[in-house]
């Protein structure tokens, strides 16, 4: 079993809709990230929190450390936002990495 | 800082040849990882490096694999004998301590092995 569970695994939205990803995770953790992935493109770091929530811009994202559960909303989707999100958790000198939500806004 | 840094990014090779990658990773990140990713998964461990010392290998990575940071400033990832299966995305991430901090990516190596 993975370290760190994602649902749903894809996603297709119309534009302008709320959009949730989850993100589970089973060990004890110093912080969970989660990174988008463009298709051929490197990965670029979203959020690292280890408690509570962050916002940037339309992007939120939350934490509940007692469920070992987190959740990375997109408000008012865009055809941009369209990528692979990746949650991680890092532990220790190690980070943990889901397989990734793939995410279609189509316009 | 001009991020991390990964060379070549695409990589065609027959089976059979060895091939070597690189890693800048950004300056004075002490940190720095190898992860392999094949489609639709997340990145899987390879190895890591404190500065110049290569603290830990995956189980998974055999010994046609090796990885050097030799002033622990770039590091190169070596496949000996490739095989079709080692047909990936070859990602490298830096962090200044690791714990607790944000890795930083490259934008990968695409190896495909003929």
């Amino acid at each position: 079993k993975n370290e760190v569970e994602q649902s749903p695994q894809n996603l297709t939205a119309q534009e302008g809709e709320f959009i949730t990803i989850n993100c589970s995770y089973s060990v004890g953790i110093s912080a969970l990230h989660w990174l988008q992935q463009h298709p051929g493109g490197g990965i670029v770091s979203l959020f690292m929190l280890s408690s509570g929530k962050k916002k940037h811009g339309r992007l939120i994202a939350t934490i509940n450390i007692q469920e070992k559960h987190s959740s990375l909303h997109i408000t008012a989707s865009h055809p941009r936002d369209s990528a692979v999100y990746i949650c991680a958790v890092s532990r220790g000198n190690q980070f943990y990495f889901g397989t990734g939500t793939s995410l279609t806004v189509i316009p | 800082d001009t991020g991390v840094s990964q060379n070549p990014r695409h990589k065609i090779t027959k089976r059979g040849q060895n091939v070597t990658f690189r890693c800048d990773p950004i300056s004075e990140h002490n940190r720095l990882y190898w992860y392999r990713q094949t489609l639709g998964q997340g990145p899987e461990f390879l190895t890591y490096f404190q500065n110049e010392a290569q603290l830990e290998k995956s189980r998974l990575l055999s010994d046609r694999f090796s990885a050097e940071r030799p002033k622990g400033s770039f590091s190169t990832l070596e496949i000996q004998r490739t095989e079709q299966g080692d047909s990936a995305m070859y990602l490298c991430a830096s962090t200044p301590t690791g714990s607790g901090e944000k890795l930083f990516f490259g934008s990968g190596t695409q190896l495909s092995v003929l």
